[in-house]
């Protein structure tokens, strides 16, 4: 199975201040039929199911806002929120979803201001 | 509007069984791929199981395999996940969940609580 390491585990920033997630994928996870990575982001509150930000790696979730990216390549991949707003403060998962499943996730990052 | 609900949950003694589903509405169900997904208090997310559109293909991670079975029916429009041989590590939020075309996940239930405790 595919191992999917997410760094850090925990990060506190600032608000306005850039946050960067970064998730490593244990192979490359590059789906070749249409030249993209089979990654995607998430974000999880507390007591809620989690919300789908990012997919193919770097392709926003309809109404999801501007400042959240995706980023990287083959096995590394970044979430980057490019100024914190204090609606953000949760736990983010990646998740590959390349070939056979399981579909693995990372262990989360909580992020923190 | 996409909706799933699942039901189903609650708290079984090791070795018990539970049924747990999950009712779709709002698109049709028969055209996607439907996965079970779970959450043990405190913890991340785990994949547990997908099936396909028709029911033709289903996969498991290697910690349910042999205990658990995915099932849906499509006039239903329903979702299923048969647990059996339950253990205490089994123990968590089961959410079911709409694959994308590709296998992420835009639309998820609110989740059932499992608890395998004697």
């Amino acid at each position: 199975d595919i191992v999917m390491t997410q760094s850090p585990d925990s990060l506190a920033v600032s608000l306005g201040e850039r946050a960067t997630i970064s998730c490593k994928s244990s192979q490359n996870i590059l789906y070749s039929s249409n030249n993209k990575d089979c990654l995607a982001w998430y974000q999880q509150k507390p007591g809620q199911p989690p919300k789908l930000l990012i997919y193919w790696a770097s392709t926003r979730e309809s109404g999801v806002p501007d400042r959240f990216s995706g980023s990287g390549s083959g096995t590394d991949f970044t979430l980057t929120i490019s100024s914190l707003q204090a609606e953000d403060v949760a736990v983010y998962y990646c998740q590959q979803y390349y070939g056979t499943p399981p579909y693995t996730f990372g262990q989360g990052t909580k992020l923190e201001i | 509007e996409v909706q799933l609900v699942e039901s189903g949950g609650g708290l079984v003694q090791p070795g018990g069984s539970l049924r747990l589903s999950c009712a779709a509405s709002g698109f049709t169900f028969s055209s996607y791929w439907m996965t079970w997904i779970r959450q043990a208090p405190g913890k991340g997310l785990e994949w547990v199981a997908n099936i396909k559109r028709e029911g033709t293909e289903k996969y498991y991670v290697d910690s349910v395999k042999g205990r658990f079975t995915i099932s849906r029916d499509n006039a239903r429009e329903s979702l299923y996940l048969q647990m059996n041989s339950l253990r205490a590590e089994d123990t968590a939020v089961y959410y079911c969940a709409r694959d994308q075309g590709g296998s992420y996940y835009s639309y998820w239930g609110q989740g059932t609580l499992v608890t395998v405790s004697s």
